[in-house]
This record gives structure tokens, C-alpha cells and sequence, in this order.
């Protein structure tokens, strides 16, 4: 019974690349949501979709960062012309029902580390 | 809004003694609270969650937390632990604030609890 599986765990760019961190929810999951940790720092919400669907993107950077969650395939964060701030552990979690008390389940993260 | 304070960035503890990871938080409307233990290089791990009902949870690992209504409080506690509980924890809080209905976490910054022999 696979959790939530996420990849890579660690990604390298350059300043001015494009990242893009894949998520595979829990099977039967269909509730997705995207956290940030800066180091030293706790998680914070990015982004939260249903399939096919974004609901809330209010934690996500206006410019550069975009989220999907197709009707097939992982759901997809993708960071354009990356800075180094970017730098970070991303997790996403997945939901069965996306309801307010329901246990969300989390991905091993992505460390993206910007040069 | 919503927001979460773990009192303590680093709690350094002997193996057998107690621990107690304090946690507060803020919100006008009801709220559902979780604890998270996160090991090097991991995802977070679902300790114990308050939904309703009783206000001491246990959760896995031996711990458990009371819900404080009045004081705006979910500390953690274990009264006896191991090498092995040296991790990450992250006390999280969901509400319906705004008319939110899902569940969108806020968390805490996270304390360090380092079990030495």
C-alpha cells in the first residue's frame, strides 16, 4: 500500500532554470495540498487542488510558481527562472476526502537546492 | 488568522526522563488540532490529532497531548523517552476560518527534541 510518493527527493538547478516536483498521491486520494519549508523554518501552505481543479493558491508566489493536478498522472509544481531563494524542502500531502478534520498523508519532499 | 507557536526551538532531554513539547495557537473559530514528527530527510508523521471529544489524546510512539481550550493549548507530552524519539516535531492547527472548509494546515516553526543516553 504506497503513501505518497514524490519526485525527485533532490533537485539541482541554476539560477534562471525551471524546477518541476512531481507528486503521486495516496491510491484513493484525490485531495492534494503543497508545502514549503524554508530551512530553520515550519511548513507553509502553498497550494491545495482537487483533480483537475485548484482550489486555494493563496500561499503561492504570484509570479513564477504554477500547480496542476490532471485528470491523469502526479500532480505537478513547477518553478520557473528559479532564484536562490527557492531553495527549500517541498512536501505535498494528499487527502481522501479534502475535508476540514481529514488526515492528510505526506510525501517524502523534494530538496531543491538553487546555485 | 490562524497562527501556531511552539514555545521551544530545541529541547534537549536524557533518555527515561519526561518531555513536554509546548504548542499554542491562535484562531477565532473551532479548530482541529495535530502533532507531526518529521526524522531526518522525511516526510511528517501523524503523532495524535484533537478533532472533538476528549481533550487528552494519545497517539503512536507513547505520546500524547491535552487540548487546552481556555488557554489556547496543545502540548505534547511522553513521560519516558528514547534515543529513537530524536526528531522534528510540528504541532499543526486546521480551522474553518474565512469559510474554509478543507483542510489547509497551518503549522508551527518546530521543535527540536534531542534524546541523549
Amino acid at each position: 500500500n504506497a503513501g505518497v510518493m514524490q519526485n525527485p527527493r533532490h533537485l539541482v538547478r541554476r539560477r534562471g532554470q525551471e524546477a518541476r516536483l512531481r507528486c503521486s498521491p495516496m491510491k484513493g486520494h484525490s485531495h492534494v495540498y503543497w508545502y514549503r519549508q524554508l530551512p530553520e523554518e515550519g511548513l507553509k501552505f502553498m497550494v491545495y487542488l482537487q483533480k483537475e481543479n485548484i482550489i486555494d493558491e493563496s500561499g503561492m508566489p504570484k509570479e513564477r510558481f504554477s500547480a496542476e493536478f490532471p485528470k491523469e498522472g502526479p500532480s505537478i509544481l513547477r518553478i520557473q527562472q528559479v532564484v536562490r531563494g527557492d531553495s527549500a524542502a517541498y512536501f505535498c500531502a494528499s487527502s481522501q476526502s479534502g475535508r476540514i478534520n481529514n488526515e492528510q498523508f505526506f510525501g517524502p519532499g523534494t530538496r531543491l537546492t538553487v546555485l | 488568522a490562524q497562527s501556531v507557536t511552539q514555545l521551544d526551538s530545541q529541547v534537549p532531554v536524557f533518555e527515561e526522563a519526561p518531555v513536554e513539547l509546548r504548542c499554542n495557537y491562535s484562531s477565532s473559530v473551532s479548530v482541529y488540532l495535530f502533532w507531526y514528527v518529521q526524522y531526518p530527510n522525511q516526510g511528517l508523521q501523524l503523532l495524535l490529532k484533537y478533532l472533538s471529544g476528549s481533550t487528552l489524546v494519545k497517539g503512536i510512539n507513547g505520546f500524547e497531548a491535552e487540548f487546552n481550550k481556555s488557554q489556547t493549548s496543545f502540548h505534547l507530552r511522553k513521560p519516558s523517552v528514547h534515543i529513537s524519539d530524536t526528531a522534528e516535531y510540528f504541532c499543526a492547527v486546521s480551522d474553518g476560518a474565512g469559510g474554509t472548509s478543507y483542510g489547509k494546515l497551518t503549522f508551527g516553526q518546530g521543535t527540536i527534541l534531542t534524546v541523549h543516553p
